[in-house]
């Protein structure tokens, strides 16, 4: 099990650019999730994928944010047009359906972005 | 949706025991869990609540009382290691494929 990992871990872009990032679940895992968190604060759900069916997207992700999981395995988030209030750690999860409702997300380490 | 209270920081000292608080409120409730962040890291699972009383996990324990919206999880035993933001998450029954809202995180300081 190498755990979910995010790529890459940092990202500065001057404001106005776009930036994809890149999440890769645990293997066996079907669900995908994307969060944000900024300082202080707890992950604020963004969307969520069951296999390559992204199934809810949260009223906080504007249309300059779309996300794909194009083959059911790894994910990315792209922003186009960035903002400086998109400045964030975006955090991917994941986990499996299971027979149990208490499966946990797992989450990766991910990707602190910075708008200049 | 869901609010969810926990305070922002505790301190205590090595081998001490702490509780954290979580009060939260929520149209359908379908569980509720406790993560542990350190500072640039993931969170990483700690337990897992649905049903009313304590669920001990060596050191940490995480208690549930559905009727009152309340949660608290219990760390024995304190460590330096232990220093770290604690977050609780509610699953709410609306949310199917198990969407999580986070509180704010209590940052734990633990010293010698």
């Amino acid at each position: 099990d190498t755990g979910v990992s995010q790529d890459p871990r940092h990202k500065i872009t001057k404001r106005g650019q776009n930036v994809t990032f890149r999440c890769d679940p645990i293997s066996e895992h079907n669900r995908l999730y994307w969060y944000r968190q900024t300082l202080g604060q707890g992950p604020e759900f963004l969307t969520y994928f069951q296999n390559e069916a992204q199934l809810e997207k949260s009223r906080l992700l504007s249309d300059r944010f779309s996300a794909e999981r194009p083959k059911g395995s790894f994910s990315t988030l792209e922003i186009q047009r960035t903002e400086q209030g998109d400045s964030a750690m975006y955090l991917c999860a994941s986990s499996s359906t299971g027979g149990r409702s208490n499966q946990p997300q797992h989450f990766g380490d991910g990707t602190r972005l910075s708008i200049l | 949706g869901q609010n969810i209270d926990q305070p922002t920081e505790m301190t205590a000292t090595e081998g001490a025991i702490v509780q954290i608080n979580c009060t939260y409120q929520t149209s359908g409730f379908n569980g509720l869990f406790w993560y542990q962040q350190h500072a640039g890291e993931a969170p990483t699972f700690l337990s897992y609540n649905v049903l009313d009383g304590l669920e001990e996990k060596g050191r940490f324990s995480s208690f549930l009382s559905r009727s009152k919206g309340y949660s608290y999880l219990l760390l024995k035993e304190l460590q330096m290691k232990d220093s770290a933001s604690y977050l609780c998450a509610v699953r709410d029954l609306t949310d199917s494929w198990g969407k999580l809202q986070f509180g704010a995180g209590t940052q734990v300081v633990v010293t010698p």
